[in-house]
C-alpha cells in the first residue's frame, strides 16, 4: 500500500508563472489536507478537500491559489503568478472518511516550491 | 493555535536517556490530538495519538500523556536513539472539524 505521494518533489518557477502541485492519496483514503511550511517552522493549514468538494479552506490565500480534488486523479494545488514568498514546503495528507476509529492523517514527502 | 515563525526550540538529550518533549495546545474543544516525528527534508511521520477521553497511551518506546485540564500535551521517548534525532510536532483536532492544527515543534537532538 504505497503512502501519500506528492509530487513534483522539487519545483522551480520564475516570477509570475504558476505552479501546479500534486498528490495522490493512500489507498481508501478520500479526504486530502494541504499544509504549507516555511523553514524552521511548523505547519500552517490551507485546505481541507474530499473528492469534488471543498470542505474548508480557511487557510488559502484569498488570491492566486485554488486547490481541487476530482473525481479521478489526484488533488491539485494550483498557484497562479507565484511570488518569492510562496517559496516553501508544501504538504498533502491523507485521512479516511471521518467517523471511523482511525482518522489519523498521513503525510506525504512535500513538494519544495523555490520561486526565483 | 497556528504555529507562529518562532525559532523552534531545541531539546538535547544524551543517548540512552529518557526525553520528555512537552506542547501546549490552545483549543479545550479539541478531542484529538497526534504526535508527528519529522525529520529533515522528508514529510511529517505519525508517531502516536491520542483521544480526549484518555489521559495515557502507550507505543512502543513512546507514551503519550494528555492534561485536558492545563490544555497540556506530552511526548515521553524511552531510550533515546540517535535515529529519534528529528523535529517532533503536536497536532490538535476540534471536535466537529476535520482539520489539525501544528504546534511549534520542538527540535530533538540526541548526543553521542
Amino acid at each position: 500500500n504505497a503512502g501519500v505521494m506528492q509530487n513534483p518533489r522539487h519545483l522551480v518557477r520564475r516570477r509570475g508563472q504558476e505552479a501546479r502541485l500534486r498528490c495522490s492519496p493512500m489507498k481508501g483514503h478520500s479526504h486530502v489536507y494541504w499544509y504549507r511550511q516555511l523553514p524552521e517552522e511548523g505547519l500552517k493549514f490551507m485546505v481541507y478537500l474530499q473528492k469534488e468538494n471543498i470542505i474548508d479552506e480557511s487557510g488559502m490565500p484569498k488570491e492566486r491559489f485554488s486547490a481541487e480534488f476530482p473525481k479521478e486523479g489526484p488533488s491539485i494545488l494550483r498557484i497562479q503568478q507565484v511570488v518569492r514568498g510562496d517559496s516553501a514546503a508544501y504538504f498533502c495528507a491523507s485521512s479516511p472518511p471521518p467517523g471511523l476509529t482511525n482518522t489519523e492523517a498521513f503525510f506525504g514527502q512535500g513538494t519544495r516550491l523555490t520561486v526565483v | 493555535g497556528e504555529s507562529v515563525g518562532l525559532h523552534l526550540p531545541t531539546l538535547s538529550v544524551q543517548e540512552g536517556d529518557n526525553s520528555i518533549i512537552n506542547c501546549a495546545y490552545s483549543n479545550s474543544a479539541s478531542d484529538y490530538f497526534i504526535w508527528y516525528k519529522q525529520e529533515s527534508g522528508k514529510g511529517p511521520q505519525f508517531i502516536i495519538d491520542i483521544r480526549s477521553n484518555m489521559d495515557k497511551r502507550q507505543g512502543q518506546r513512546v507514551t503519550v500523556l494528555l492534561n485536558k485540564t492545563v490544555k497540556h500535551l506530552s511526548l515521553q521517548i524511552a531510550a533515546t536513539q540517535p535515529g529519534d534525532s528529528a523535529v517532533y510536532f503536536c497536532a490538535e483536532r476540534a471536535s466537529g472539524t476535520y482539520k489539525y492544527i501544528f504546534g511549534t515543534g520542538t527540535r530533538l537532538k540526541v548526543l553521542a
